[in-house]
């Protein structure tokens, strides 16, 4: 089924390790997103990308950094984890900003928990 | 900035009781709002949308939401809950300007339980 991948889907990492989470999707989709979800906060954007080659900062930008070399994938990396990026990691793609085209709205990954200890 | 609130961050229904999920948004002007849903250990689905069409939209499983200007809200509504609806609701903005123009603005979230 077309959607969108993430992998992996469960982590535990020491503090100061680093990794990278990948996103991809197979809908051509131009846009993509990285958000973190924590109990009671909602969801919150840490980073996005307008098309390949380029990424922005959301509203939680620092200890992340991303990539977006190819057009169907998004890559979020922790150079260096701690206990605050516990939490459950989301990567979502649409059409257009907003995902108001379509009426697809944004097509979101099932999530990766990463646990910082 | 553009924000949403969700009033009630757990909600409890008896199953077959109206089911009830407020939003209330701020802008300036008029947004396009959203209604995502999550079910447990999955990520979020759309349920449906307002795009300046009509003011009550008509999503999937049975839930629709009118689009009150007057109110500033965007409150979900499904006549007769079920078992099922179990999950957790989000109502989201689409920003209009600013640095993330475009981008959904998230409300915190609303866990919906529905008691035999």
């Amino acid at each position: 089924n077309a959607g969108v991948t993430q992998t992996p889907k469960f982590r535990v990492l020491k503090t100061g390790q680093s990794m990278t989470l990948l996103c991809a999707q197979d809908m051509n989709h131009e846009y993509m997103y990285w958000y973190r979800q924590d109990p009671g906060m909602g969801l919150r954007l840490i980073h996005y990308s307008v098309g390949e080659g380029t990424t922005a900062k959301g509203e939680v930008p620092d200890g992340y950094n991303v990539s977006r070399l190819k057009k169907q994938n998004f890559l979020l990396g922790l150079e260096s984890a701690a206990p605050s990026q516990t939490s459950v990691y989301f990567c979502a793609s649409s059409y257009d900003s907003g995902g108001t085209a379509y009426g697809y709205g944004y097509t979101f990954g099932s999530g990766t928990r990463l646990t910082v200890v | 900035a553009q924000s949403v609130t969700q009033l009630g961050s757990h909600v409890s229904v008896s199953e077959g009781a109206l089911v009830l999920l407020r939003c209330n948004y701020s802008s300036s002007v008029p947004p396009y709002l959203f209604w995502y849903v999550q079910y447990p250990n999955q990520g979020l689905q759309l349920l449906l949308k307002y795009t300046s069409a009509a003011t009550l939209v008509k999503g999937i499983n049975g839930f629709e939401a009118e689009f009150k200007k007057s109110e500033t809200s965007f409150h979900l509504t499904k006549p007769s809950a079920h078992m099922s609806d179990a999950a957790e609701y989000f109502c989201a903005v689409s920003a209009l300007y600013g640095g993330s123009q475009g981008n959904l603005i998230f409300g915190k979230g609303t866990k919906l339980s529905v008691k035999p």
